[in-house]
């Protein structure tokens, strides 16, 4: 099983449409949440950390839920820019270091 | 705002050969790391570096892989005899200290091709 699981993707909406991405992990271990988002061929960029409480920026929010094991990213009013790839990402505590783990991504693509 | 740089951005070599994938991370962050993305999969973990060692290392990163952070500014990343899987495009990332080693900021990525 993978630790990081997500939607395979891709989805297409229209401008203005509201998407949820989910997002599975396997290990209880799992310290820290974030969603990343990746332009094509481009280095994957922080979007947010994922926080128990859930928590929101402007037209993105994001819920974890510790005990499913279950992450989430709604995005609202879906804009042409917000098309790319987004990123569930884990981070491990690992021997005294973290290191991030990450699903395979879901494409999103928003069209006029 | 401060970022990470890496270079080259792409680097084309042969089978075999040795390459150097340099990095510059943040000045003030303590925290390095590299991480592989082959074209079309997940991004994978290479390595974390810290106060001048390896603390985490995983299974991609064989006795063919070395890092080194050889002065106080670069860290680099060095595949003595490439192959053809190696092909991938690698990140460079660094997180600060304290509440702040929850973020990793990732520099561009060398794209490397081994023909």
């Amino acid at each position: 099983r993978k630790e990081v699981e997500q939607d395979p993707g891709p989805f297409n909406v229209p401008e203005g449409a509201t998407v949820a991405f989910n997002c599975t992990y396997s290990n209880s271990a799992s310290q820290s949440f974030f969603w990343y988002r990746q332009d094509c061929r481009k280095e994957p960029k922080l979007l947010m950390s994922v926080y128990s409480s859930g928590n929101e920026d402007g037209r993105f929010t994001a819920q974890l839920n510790r005990a499913s094991q279950y992450i989430s990213l709604l995005i609202r009013d879906s804009k042409l820019s917000d098309s790319a790839t987004y990123l569930c990402v884990v981070k491990r505590f690992s021997g005294g270091y973290n290191k991030l783990i990450f699903g395979a991504g879901t494409r999103l693509a928003v069209h006029p | 705002e401060p970022e990470v740089t890496q270079t080259p951005s792409h680097q084309v070599t042969q089978m075999g050969q040795e390459v150097i994938l340099r990095c510059v991370p943040i000045s003030n962050h303590l925290y390095f790391y590299w991480y592989r993305q082959i074209l079309g999969q997940k991004v994978e973990f290479l390595v974390s570096f810290y106060n001048n060692e390896i603390s985490e290392k995983s299974e991609i990163f064989d006795d063919q892989f070395s890092v080194e952070r050889p002065d106080g500014s670069n860290f680099t990343l060095k595949i003595r005899s490439t192959k053809l899987e190696d092909s991938a495009m690698y990140f460079c990332a660094s997180g600060g200290a304290g509440e702040s080693t929850d973020t990793q900021y990732f520099g561009p990525g060398t794209r490397l091709t081994v023909l």
